[in-house]
């Protein structure tokens, strides 16, 4: 069982779609991330918000949107994405942080992008 | 920012012997560092992580250390089994520091495979 929920586990969208990504925790972490992992590839950050702050956007295209809408939900928007953006796209949550504390990933959303 | 060297890239072992795997960083004001376990088609999961104020830490057949001063740490896995076998990747995060806030760095991954 994981404690980081993420829908949908598959996706399939056209380069003229428009689709999102959800991410739910209920730990209380106030941190949450986007990652994205290719295959046989470490998680590449994409996104941080800290306390439902934008806090680092490790300057990825604005085809990609994040938001927050309370502290345990997160979405990624997607939009007029490439077929390079193929791949996983896991969430993450951590208590907080300023404290280092470890991450926690959901089970991603593998996205083709056709 | 922070760089994390990982060694080896994959490593294949006989069922019982022992793994290691090292990494090296660069950024001094790093103090966190865990280890993660991916197996295929699944998510991350940390397995143990060490705080920079400690060398050592172990939990049952998996252990990491921490020199400081050479900027490495390593995993070690004792009595390895056949579902130990994954990608393990290694990261390091530095101290809160403006930009670096809430940032792991990761090492490039470990493919661990575990013959019976």
């Amino acid at each position: 069982d994981t404690e980081v929920t993420q829908t949908p586990k598959h996706l399939v969208m056209g380069m003229t779609n428009k689709k999102s990504l959800k991410c739910e925790q209920h730990m209380g972490h106030r941190a949450m991330y986007w990652y994205k992992q290719k295959a046989k590839k470490p998680p590449e950050l994409m996104f941080v918000y800290s306390y439902e702050k934008l806090s680092i956007n490790e300057s990825v295209p604005s085809r990609f949107s994040p938001e927050c809408p309370n502290s345990s939900l997160l979405n990624l928007h997607l939009h007029a994405l490439q077929p390079e953006d193929s791949a996983l796209y896991l969430c993450a949550s951590s208590q907080a942080p300023r404290l280092n504390s470890p991450l926690h990933f959901g089970n991603g959303t593998r996205l083709t992008v056709t | 920012g922070e760089n994390v060297e990982q060694h080896p890239s994959t490593l294949s072992v006989q069922e019982g012997d022992s793994a290691v795997i090292k990494c090296t960083y660069s950024d001094s004001a790093s103090n966190y560092f865990p280890w993660y376990k991916q197996e295929l088609g699944k998510r991350p999961q940390l397995i143990i992580d060490i705080r920079s104020n400690v060398g050592e830490k172990k939990d049952q057949r998996i252990a990491v250390t921490l020199n400081k001063t050479a900027k490495h740490f390593s995993l070690h896995i004792t009595e390895t089994q056949p579902e130990d076998s994954a990608v393990y990747f290694c990261a390091a995060s530095p101290t809160l520091r403006g930009s670096t806030l809430g940032r792991l760095y990761f090492g490039r991954g470990t493919q661990l495979t575990v013959w019976p």
